[in-house]
């Protein structure tokens, strides 16, 4: 079975300040894992791909296999950031995404 | 640019009814997905889709059924709609392929059962 966790429910902090999303994921295989983000009254929409290995409006993601995590970074916060963070893996050849819970990311001036 | 339009962005439902969500995407996608988002819960899914008139259950197929007809159309049915199945309804498409395809979403239907 996969499982994708997400522990903050919320996640706050001040523009220009350093922000983390966690992500932990359970896959017994080798696993493909993707940033979702859903800014206010918008479509859900990816938002980076652990095999690019890309900065998306300056967020990355490092893939680390020992502790099984792919948490979302950014250095400096802007408010824009403020939204719904969702981490999701994809397991196999199987189509399927699970995702997590989300994290709600407030960014305040 | 990929188009995933859901029918109604607002739909009002009484109990019992028989209730259906259309999706159409433009881009030619074989893999279609419903999926209810709900606070706290984040995305759960529910059927998806990997090609014409192929189904299979996702994680909470429970009171839903699915028709896919048509390459480019993806309809969820909600057999007799109950209150608890008021939520927000996000459809999605992806592509077959190698790699990390990703899926591409609706602007969703929040749907409420009175």
């Amino acid at each position: 079975a996969q499982r994708v966790t997400q522990p903050e429910k919320l996640l706050s902090v001040f523009k220009g300040a350093p922000v983390e999303l966690k992500c932990n994921y359970s896959y017994s295989g080798s696993p493909e894992l993707f940033w979702y983000v859903q800014y206010s009254r918008q479509r859900l929409q990816l938002l980076l791909r652990h095999i690019s290995r890309e900065s998306i409006k300056g967020f990355t993601a490092d893939l680390n296999k020992g502790e099984t995590s792919f948490h979302l970074k950014k250095p400096f916060a802007q408010e824009e950031d403020s939204a719904m963070y969702y981490c999701a893996l994809k397991g196999g050849s199987n189509y399927k995404l699970t995702f997590g819970k989300g994290t709600l990311l407030t960014v305040n001036p | 640019d990929v188009k995933v339009t859901q029918s109604s962005r607002y739909l009002v439902k009484r109990t019992g009814e028989k209730v259906f969500l259309e999706c159409v995407q433009d881009m030619d996608h074989e893999n279609m997905f419903w999926y209810r988002q709900d606070p706290g819960l984040g995305l759960r899914l529910i059927y998806f889709s990997y090609d014409v008139k192929m189904k299979e259950k996702g994680d909470i197929p429970e009171g839903y059924s699915v028709s896919r007809e048509k390459k480019e159309r993806f309809s969820l049915i909600l057999e007799s709609a109950s209150t608890n199945q008021t939520s927000m309804y996000l459809c999605a498409s992806s592509v077959t392929g190698q790699g990390n395809q990703p899926q591409h979403f609706g602007d969703g239907t929040r749907l409420s059962i009175l």
